[in-house]
Parts: structure tokens; C-alpha cells; sequence
């Protein structure tokens, strides 16, 4: 299976500054992967299909890069409601896998 | 609006088998544009995919858990359903139910998730 590696685990940053995630699979998944949040007591929500789409209604803030094994998901300026966990998923190959989430909370 | 439905008990006996039941309404796991699955995830941990059913009738399985694993689906009352055998305590987890589109560009990915249901697996 693939595995997908989320670095950091935990990003501690400010309102309205710049953050950038990591997702590293351990084989190529071409541009099939996507990006959702998940903030506590609620199921996750789909933010970036296909590597770079954003879903319907998310925020231009969020844009997400990568292809093959290296993807990035970056947040520019941190609204209040962005500290959430981010996880990334594989549909590339099945079983479908997720990394282990990326925890962005408030400096 | 597809809204799913998770149900069943939230607690579960080691050794015991765990039954889960989805109803989705708003749409139908006849549908030939999307998968119904089930993802889960263990208190403060990572999300794992258990399976997906498609509405010809195959059914893909995480092979880790596929010896244990069995789900079905009842187009009549436009339910999913899972049944995971021999429980352990690593099996506690929150389970969703999960709808993921057949085809296009969002082939695969999870558009819309259940709000989840907490099952403890304890003596």
C-alpha cells in the first residue's frame, strides 16, 4: 500500500500569517491526491482534489502543488476558523490511504 | 443534499462482531456515479479507509482489515452496512460513512461524510 507521510505533525502559527504543509507518499501517486480539514467534533471536509483543485466553496487561500511523491497544501493568511488538523489522501492506487494529519494550531 | 446516517451500537465486546448501518438520503447507493464507503478513526489518530461498495455489486476492501470485514449494501432501503468480526480494542474508532465520486476528476475522494458514530470496543 501507499503510504503517505504528513510533516509537521503539529504547526504552530499566528492569525494571518503563511502556512505550508507536507505530503510525501512512498511511491508516485501522480496528482491524485487531495487535501481536507477537520476541526474537532466534526467529519472532515474535502478543501483540494487532484492535487491543485480546490472544492466547491473553499477559500482562494487555499491552493495546493505537488505531483508524484512531494505535494504541498499552503494557506495564506491564517483566517481564525483555518486551526484545524489537515490530512492528506491517495486515490492512485488501493487501498485508498491517508497520511497522519498535520495539526495547524494558534501561536 | 445527500445526508448519511450512521447507526448502531456504540459499544462492542472484544471478540464480539460490530454492526454499523448507513442510510443516505438525498441521493442513491444505486447511483452509478459514486462509491459509498467506510472510513474510520481511532481517538486522536489518523483517518483509514475499510471499504467501498459500487452499485453493480463490487466491493473493494483495505486488506488490512479484510479477513474481518464484510460490507453489504440493501438498495431497497438505500443502506450500507458494516460488520467488522473478532473486535479488539484497536477497532475503537469513529466510523463515517462516506460518499466518493465514480469518475472525473474527483474519482475516489470523499465529497460528503456522515457525521460519524463513536464505537468503543470493551468489556
Amino acid at each position: 500500500e501507499i503510504v503517505l507521510t504528513q510533516s509537521p505533525a503539529t504547526l504552530s502559527l499566528s492569525p494571518g500569517e503563511r502556512a505550508t504543509l507536507s505530503c510525501r507518499a512512498s511511491q508516485s501517486v501522480d496528482i491524485y491526491l487531495a487535501w481536507y480539514q477537520q476541526k474537532p467534533g466534526q467529519a472532515p471536509r474535502l478543501l483540494i482534489y487532484g492535487a491543485s483543485n480546490r472544492a466547491t466553496g473553499v477559500p482562494a487561500r487555499f491552493s495546493g502543488s505537488g505531483s508524484g511523491t512531494d505535494f504541498t497544501l499552503t494557506i495564506n493568511s491564517l483566517e481564525p476558523e483555518d486551526f484545524a488538523v489537515y490530512h492528506c489522501q491517495q486515490r492512485s492506487h488501493w487501498p485508498l490511504t491517508f497520511g497522519g494529519g498535520t495539526k495547524v494550531e494558534i501561536k | 443534499q445527500v445526508h448519511l446516517q450512521e447507526s448502531g451500537p456504540g459499544l462492542v465486546k472484544p471478540s464480539e462482531t460490530l454492526s454499523l448501518t448507513c442510510t443516505v438520503s438525498g441521493g442513491s447507493i444505486s447511483s452509478p456515479s459514486y462509491y459509498w464507503g467506510w472510513i474510520r478513526q481511532p481517538p486522536g489518530k489518523g483517518l483509514e479507509w475499510i471499504g467501498s461498495f459500487y452499485y453493480e455489486g463490487s466491493i473493494y476492501y483495505n486488506p488490512s482489515l479484510n479477513s474481518r470485514v464484510t460490507i453489504s449494501a440493501d438498495t431497497s432501503k438505500n443502506q450500507l452496512s458494516l460488520k467488522l468480526w473478532s473486535v479488539i480494542a484497536a477497532d475503537t474508532a469513529m466510523y463515517y460513512c462516506a460518499r466518493l465520486p465514480y469518475g472525473g476528476q474527483s474519482h475516489n475522494y470523499v465529497d460528503y461524510w456522515g457525521q460519524g458514530t463513536l464505537v468503543t470496543v470493551s468489556s
